[in-house]
């Protein structure tokens, strides 16, 4: 069983659709976390959640809607999105202690195309 | 702000050629310097954590490095199963304690 599950693995939405990407972590760790990975650019932090408590939104745009239930779970509610959304989507967690935040470990991630 | 350069950009290596690629870093106070590696369609993997300069970590035919401005990842005789983007992560002591990404380097080995 891997450590982190994202679902689904592909996913083709309309710009006026409303979708919901899923993760779960099986590792035990205390942080989950959305990332956004576009073409030939760096991973883009967007959301982190910490004891299931958001603790960080980069500037993301309302039309992505993070959803944290436990510590397990991470959802990413999307709603008319644009063209320039479609990315690959992907979800980590990691264990937070006075170190600061310990390695991540990725999902395989959701490529999301918007039409 | 914390800033992370990769380079280059790309390489492509025969079977057995060995090279290096690069990691240039600024960031306030290093608190660890991460190396993952990337299949296509799927997510990054750890590899290494690196958190003070001079220090060293092996894996298979992979040697991580660092120093105070960047890191290099050393590839020893490398096979097409080597063949991956490499991503290079920091992490500084202020703020969130962000983890702030490099572009990657999209490595080929040909056999």
């Amino acid at each position: 069983e891997t450590g982190v599950t994202q679902t689904p693995r592909h996913l083709v939405m309309g710009m006026t659709n409303k979708k919901s990407l899923k993760c779960e972590q099986h590792l035990g760790h205390n942080a989950m976390y959305w990332y956004k990975q576009s073409a030939k650019k760096p991973l883009e932090l967007m959301f982190v959640y910490n004891f299931k408590e958001q603790t960080e939104n980069n500037s993301v745009p309302s039309r992505f809607s993070p959803e944290c239930p436990n510590s397990s779970h991470l959802f990413l509610h999307l709603h008319t999105l644009q063209p320039e959304d479609s990315a690959l989507y992907l979800c980590a967690s990691s264990q937070e202690s006075d170190r600061g935040r310990e390695k991540l470990f990725f999902g395989s991630g959701t490529q999301l195309s918007v039409l | 702000e914390d800033q992370v350069t990769q380079s280059p950009e790309a390489l492509r290596l025969q079977e057995g050629e060995s090279s290096s690629l690069n990691c240039s870093y600024t960031v306030s106070g290093l608190r660890g310097l991460f190396w993952y590696r990337q299949d296509p369609g799927k997510g990054p993997e750890f590899l290494f954590t690196l958190y003070s300069a001079g220090e060293e970590k092996e894996k298979e035919r992979l040697k991580a490095t660092l120093t105070k401005k960047e890191s290099f990842l050393h590839i020893t005789a490398p096979k097409p199963e080597d063949s991956a983007t490499y991503l290079c992560a920091v992490q500084g002591r202020a703020g969130a304690q962000k983890l702030v990404f490099g572009q990657g380097t999209r490595l080929t080995i040909n056999p």
